[in-house]
């Protein structure tokens, strides 16, 4: 079984701009969440997305967006692009998000804001 | 409340000797801890779960052990082993919830041969 791919692997943008990153989760799984990885601040949870319903946010502001498609996939939305969005940026899959699902996480995109 | 803090933020074992990583947390809404394990380069990988209705929990070289009371759970890596070096992160999640993860800020451990 394939695992969650996130395509690309690595990204580099300029300040201003916008990017789009994209995540295919593990075949049956119907829930995707996003996280951001930095140095200073950990593994910090962006969004979670069920059945094409966004079910949980964390607290990024709104240039921090995401949408899921029927087929599960993911994409996440960055707007205007800050230095401080470096990052890398992770998603995970698990079955449905509820008791007893495992998150499986992918490699991640690395996002680097120049 | 929605934190969860982690340590230490980086741990020096020799091989064969056990590592112990620790977590604590405030909401008590939170019902489900695992443990992942990170190499440079490549995403978190699940190691470890466990809810608050055990103790302890066992798998291989691994164990949980959870104290409901205190709000803490820590990570024991028995007989640790040079490839065991890696980011550990703790997390927690409410009921219902383990697509959103809270977790701790990591530990770096090296296991020196």
């Amino acid at each position: 079984k394939a695992g969650v791919t996130q395509t690309p692997r690595y990204l580099i943008k300029t300040r201003g701009q916008q990017v789009t990153l994209s995540c295919s989760p593990i075949s049956g799984h119907r829930s995707v969440s996003w996280y951001q990885q930095t140095p200073g601040q950990g593994l910090q949870f962006l969004f979670e997305y069920f059945s094409e319903t966004q079910r949980n946010k964390g607290n990024f502001p709104g240039r921090f967006s995401g949408r899921q498609f029927s087929n599960s996939r993911s994409e996440m939305n960055v707007s205007t692009l800050e230095l401080g969005d470096s990052a890398l940026y992770l998603c995970a899959s698990s079955l449905s998000g509820g008791d007893g699902t495992e998150a499986f996480f992918g490699q991640g995109t690395r996002l680097t804001v120049v | 409340q929605q934190q969860v803090k982690q340590s230490p933020q980086s741990l020096i074992v020799q091989k064969g000797g056990i590592s112990i990583i620790n977590c604590a947390y405030e909401n008590t809404a939170f019902d489900y801890f695992p443990w992942y394990q990170q190499f440079p380069g490549k995403g978190p990988a699940l190691l470890i779960a466990i809810r608050p209705d055990v103790s302890e929990k066992k798998e291989g070289r691994f164990t949980i052990s959870f104290n409901k009371s205190a709000k803490q759970f820590s990570l024991h890596i028995m007989d640790s082993q040079p490839g065991d070096s890696a980011t550990y992160f703790c997390a927690a999640s409410t009921r219902g919830n383990t697509g959103k993860l809270i977790f701790g800020q990591g530990t770096t451990l090296q296991v020196k041969p």
